[in-house]
């Protein structure tokens, strides 16, 4: 099956750090991916991660645990723009490649 | 690089009534997608293209909805006749590998 949870909304602190987990079940899984999407605007690619471990990229990580079907996304140094939602999406190789997505986490950054 | 272009940005039209949307994916990107995303939801797979090839159609609901890539470019998507369960954005998505590219999306608004 397909299978994809994570928090339905979040509240940080600017300057703070926040970490947006994300679980999923998906058969033939071949990838994870986190993009934001600010109100009314495209979801826009922010990670990938294929292999085990942390992916660094600017303020922005992200970590994937295979065996344990678990990512996260890391925000260091939080500002206002990051107010957004953030949706966790696994890619299958089965049954024709696919993104399934979660329902996003809407990530409220408060001064 | 122009991004992936879709057209119109919003339709506001009555129940029964047939609409279509149009999506320029970014120039060489062989996969296209058609996403529904509903409000505080991810988005949802209707249909994938290879070139103009339908590879997976199997979340698009036939009886009402039907896509077209010609020419394995530009595509379309249509909803004939529309119901106010149809009220949603739709996202359409290149790809060149893995990666997919969003367009600003359609808001559909069935009254």
């Amino acid at each position: 099956g397909q299978n994809i949870d994570q928090p339905t909304e979040m509240t940080a602190t600017e300057g703070a750090i926040v970490q947006i987990n994300c679980t999923y079940q998906t058969s033939g899984f071949n990838g994870l991916f986190w993009y934001q999407q600010h109100a009314g605007e495209a979801p826009t690619f922010l990670s990938y991660n294929v292999l085990d471990g942390l992916e660094e990229k600017g303020r922005f990580s992200s970590f994937l645990s295979r065996s344990k079907g678990y990512s996260y996304l890391l925000l260091k140094e939080l500002q206002m723009k990051d107010s957004a939602s953030y949706l966790c999406a696994s890619y299958s190789n089965y049954n024709f490649n696919k993104f399934y997505f979660g329902s996003g986490t809407k990530l409220n950054v408060k001064p | 690089e122009a991004g992936v272009v879709q057209s119109p940005r919003y339709k506001i039209i009555e129940k029964k009534q047939p609409v279509a949307f149009w999506c320029n994916p970014i120039s060489g990107h062989n996969t296209l997608y058609w996403y529904r995303q509903n409000l505080g939801q991810g988005p949802e797979l209707l249909i994938r293209y290879e070139n103009e090839e339908a590879v997976d159609d199997s979340q698009l609901p036939k009886d009402r909805f039907s896509a077209e890539r010609l020419k394995g470019v530009d595509s379309t998507l249509k909803i004939q006749p529309a119901e106010l369960g149809d009220s949603a954005v739709y996202l359409c998505a290149s790809s060149l590998s893995t990666e997919a590219f969003f367009g600003q999306g359609t808001r559909l608004t069935v009254v």
